[in-house]
């Protein structure tokens, strides 16, 4: 079955560090995106990409990129990870179907930046 | 640019009644979706507005869009325990394919 996996599923790392977070899915969806999940604050896009090599900044980009050097996966990286970038990361992706365009979510990763 | 606000922000509802949460655009929608999210869990596609004035129904969940694409609702009847967690509106634009979500409806439930 098709599938959008994350990983890691939760990390630890201190101020100042590069992380990268992993999202991989197996649907064949050209768009894919990035969002984080804060108390009070629902889901933020941080960045999202309509294609191989297609990248657009989200609501909440600064300090974050991502690079889309093929379908299936869209790596998210913190340049240089800061506390208020601790969080839940999710990595969806979506391709619109007889009219409908459906947002299928991994798992999540949680982030905590000491 | 475009936001999406959700009321009530949390709901406490006894086990067995009923309760609509609302959600408002700041911009008119070319459609508007519903996604659930259990506690420690992803959010799972709900559903799909995409005419103006259109109600759908999933056996207990009742899904509207309002006349002018600006907001909608979602009313749940006989509420369950296993109705627990976090609805989200999320609100296309006519351009692009990115949505807008708002922050979310988390509903708990007294037995």
């Amino acid at each position: 079955d098709a599938e959008i996996t994350q990983s890691p599923r939760h990390k630890i790392t201190e101020t100042g560090r590069q992380v990268t977070l992993a999202c991989h899915q197996t649907w064949n969806h050209n768009n894919m995106f990035w969002y984080r999940q804060d108390l009070g604050h629902g889901l933020r896009l941080i960045h999202y990409s309509y294609g191989v090599h297609d990248t657009n900044k989200g609501e909440v980009s600064d300090g974050y990129s991502v690079s889309r050097s093929n379908t299936e996966d869209l790596p998210l990286t913190l340049e240089s990870a800061a506390s208020s970038q601790t969080s839940v990361y999710f990595c969806a992706s979506s391709e619109l179907s007889a009219g409908q365009e459906t947002q299928y979510f991994g798992p999540g990763t949680r982030l905590l930046v000491l | 640019g475009q936001q999406v606000m959700q009321i009530p922000q949390y709901q406490h509802v006894q086990e067995g009644e009923d309760f609509t949460t609302y959600c408002n655009s700041s911009t008119t929608l070319s459609n508007i979706q519903w996604y659930k999210q259990r506690p420690g869990g992803h959010p799972v596609f709900l559903i799909q507005l995409v005419k103006s004035g259109e109600v759908k129904k999933q056996k207990r969940l009742t899904f509207q869009f309002g006349e002018a694409k600006k907001n909608s609702s979602l009313h749940i009847t006989a509420t369950q325990t296993t109705d627990v967690g976090t609805y989200f509106c999320a609100g296309k634009e006519a351009a692009g394919n990115k949505l807008t979500f708002g922050g979310g409806t988390r509903v708990l439930v007294k037995p």
